[in-house]
């Protein structure tokens, strides 16, 4: 079935420090999306990208899409504490998924004052 | 915004009882839930497509008799965990697209924490 992986798993880093997470698919994508979930909370949508190469951008964070549409990733520019949280990626397929999102494996953020 | 409300947000319940967890779009109409288990510190594994008017579809490896879903009308879900165990301890977690497109994005409850002594 489908897999989508995410790396790093965790990450720490010193508030203002710049942050990424990766995002690939074991299939190609019809479109991606990425969540922010804090600790103890529920998935929050944060943006949907859909063609190829697409870059969006909202305020310190910069989404990107890969051109073959299987790979995806998330830069935040200027860590704060309020950035902290489980940043999920989340896939539809191209063909057969229907409405069916899989959700990538995650990556834990700390910013550490 | 859509809002999806989720109940109860914990329970406590004993081995071999059953708990409903219900799932409801506040402010727009939802034909389609879908609801996941999460693990601590782990992801969102989907279980089933809830379908309003018809029978849920189910992930590989989900047990339809032990997970009863029940999609009663536009607005709401539900999902009936029958005669918990232990390993049925988890974070449950509903969401619904408020539009019928393909890769619409997911508004979540606020999940339901199951502790099952």
């Amino acid at each position: 079935g489908q897999q989508v992986m995410q790396i790093p798993q965790y990450q720490h880093v010193q508030e203002g420090e710049d942050f990424t997470t990766y995002c690939n698919s074991s299939t190609t994508l019809s479109n991606i999306q990425w969540y922010k979930q804090r600790p103890g909370g529920h998935p929050v949508f944060l943006i949907q990208l859909v063609k190829s190469g697409e870059v969006k951008k909202q305020k310190r964070l910069t989404f990107q899409f890969g051109e073959a549409k299987k790979n995806s990733s998330l830069h935040i520019t200027a860590t704060q504490t309020t950035d902290v949280g489980t940043y999920f990626c989340a896939g539809s397929r191209l063909t057969g998924g229907g409405n069916k999102l899989t959700f990538g494996t995650g990556t834990q953020l700390k910013v550490e004052l | 915004g859509a809002v999806v409300s989720q109940h109860p947000s914990r329970v406590i319940c004993k081995s071999g009882t059953s708990v409903k967890i219900e799932c409801r779009s506040l402010d727009f109409q939802a034909t389609t839930m879908f609801w996941y288990r999460q693990f601590p510190k782990q992801s969102l594994m989907l279980m089933a497509t809830s379908n309003e008017g018809s029978k849920a579809t189910y992930e590989q490896g989900v047990e339809k008799d032990k997970f009863l879903i029940n999609h009663a009308s536009l607005t709401l879900s539900t999902l009936t965990v029958t005669s918990a165990h232990p390993e049925d301890s988890s974070f449950y977690i509903c969401s619904a697209p408020d539009r019928a497109d393909i890769g619409s994005p997911l508004h979540f409850g606020n999940g339901t924490r199951l502790t099952v002594t």
